[in-house]
């Protein structure tokens, strides 16, 4: 356990859904990232929030959003639902600059 | 635009048979490197961090050594539990910006 949790674990849905996965961050982390790692394109960086704001936006789609609660806990929402949003969404918290980051285990989303 | 270049993307191996990993990087503003081990279907797990040209680090069969523009993943007679695939990521930016930029990978496959 990396003690970064994300649920739910598994999630399928039909085109044009709306889904929202949940990342809660190791105790005392900060800062929270998402990535999707999808089969051909490898790990891509999605968006931080680090203490509630948002830092960085990397290539996120107008259709996700993110946003980081006052407990620090974290919900990724995916909207109009497309078969290629289909992949591993991953949540990992850092402590701070200069710290690596520690995943979750995922949320795999099949959309069918 | 900062970049990350993972070479090969998949090795086989015989147990026993030692050989090593390729990162090359393009950063501006290099914080740090890490190498990263994930098992299909499961989020990446930390193994290292280096921060500077010259610096080394050894956990059990694995040995990450650094240059100013590659690092290297040495794997010392691997096991069929070395199997998995070894991601490289580099840190780069200042402030609160914190983003980690993922290589695609290499595959590794030790056989008995």
């Amino acid at each position: 356990d990396s003690g970064v949790t994300q649920t739910p674990k598994h999630l399928i849905t039909a085109t044009g859904q709306r889904v929202t996965l949940r990342c809660s961050p190791r105790s005392g982390d900060l800062s929270v990232y998402w990535y999707q790692q999808s089969l051909d394109q490898g790990l891509q960086f999605l968006i931080q929030y680090y203490n509630g704001e948002e830092r960085a936006k990397g290539n996120i789609l107008e259709r996700f959003s993110a946003q980081q609660f006052p407990d620090l806990h974290s919900e990724l929402n995916l909207s109009s639902l497309e078969l290629g949003d289909s992949a591993l969404y991953f949540c990992a918290s850092s402590a701070g600059q200069n710290y690596g980051y520690t995943f979750g285990s995922g949320t795999r989303l099949t959309v069918v | 635009e900062d970049q990350v270049t993972q070479s090969p993307e998949a090795l086989r191996l015989q147990e026993g048979e030692s050989s090593s990993l390729n990162c090359s990087y393009t950063v501006s503003g290099l914080r740090g490197l890490f190498w990263y081990r994930q098992d299909p279907g499961k989020g990446p797990e930390f193994l290292f961090t280096l921060y500077s040209a010259g610096e080394e680090k050894e956990k059990e069969r694995l040995k990450a050594t650094l240059t100013k523009k590659e690092s290297f993943l040495h794997i010392t007679a691997p096991k069929p539990e070395d199997s998995a695939t070894y991601l490289c990521a580099v840190q780069a930016g200042s402030g609160g910006y914190n983003k980690l930029i993922f290589g695609a990978g290499t595959r590794l496959a030790v056989h008995p």
